[in-house]
């Protein structure tokens, strides 16, 4: 079955620090890749997506590249804030007869100190 | 306009009691999700209703119903609740017309903590 694997948390910078967050995955066709962001009490939201092989998801200063030939969505940062601070979920979704199940990573959680 | 809500934000209960968590979108999306998250915010799917059909039933125990009187809403009922069943419990929407710019991109609520003592 589908499934992502992210790089275990927590992961803690210093303000201004570069920041990568690995994420792979494992599924059969063409996903559509997704990176969520949790913020401290609230619900989940899109951060950034990226439906084809090589296209670039950017938001907000992060981005990821969809690479097919690692299956990978690495996430970057090149100069994190305090307020980045939260909780960041890869995803991914295949279109199938059965539903569109969005598949989760386990999560990592980011922590910026000043 | 909160796009997706859900009620209520805590609840504190029982082992035994029954309880329902309500959800509502204003989106006008075709699916609604309900996800339970852990205490290390693991995500788990627990139910997907396709304009209120029943599409996903991951293996959750038959404790959990839920039903969806329309394609806005969709509750969730636990019975004889138990220990383990304390997580935060997440409405999710998404519109799954292909064409769609937001196809795949769920909308979650801000979650419903559940607690049982």
């Amino acid at each position: 079955g589908d499934s992502v694997t992210q790089m275990e948390g927590p992961v803690t910078l210093s303000e201004e620090a570069f920041l990568t967050i690995n994420c792979t995955y494992t599924a059969t066709g063409y996903p559509s890749l997704f990176w969520y962001v949790q913020y401290p009490g609230e619900g989940l939201q899109l951060l950034l997506k990226a439906t084809k092989a090589d296209d670039k998801g950017s938001n907000k200063g992060f981005e990821a590249t969809y690479r097919k030939e690692t299956t990978s969505f690495h996430l970057e940062k090149g100069s994190v804030q305090v307020s980045d601070s939260a909780v960041y979920f890869c995803a991914l979704i295949r279109l199938t007869g059965g539903g569109n199940k969005l598949t989760f990573g386990t999560g990592t959680q980011l922590k910026v100190e000043l | 306009d909160t796009a997706v809500s859900q009620t209520p934000k805590y609840l504190v209960t029982q082992m035994g009691n029954d309880k329902s968590i309500k959800c509502e979108q204003n989106l006008g999306h075709d699916t609604m999700y309900w996800y339970k998250q852990d205490s290390k915010k693991f995500l788990k799917i627990m139910f997907s209703y396709n304009n209120k059909e029943l599409i996903i039933n991951e293996t959750v125990p038959n404790r959990f119903s839920p039903k969806s009187p329309d394609k806005a809403h969709l509750n969730l009922h636990i019975n004889s609740l138990e220990l383990g069943d304390s997580a935060v419990y997440f409405c999710a929407s998404s519109q799954d017309r292909l064409a769609g710019a937001t196809w795949g991109e769920l909308f979650f609520g801000e979650g419903s903590r559940l607690t049982v003592l």
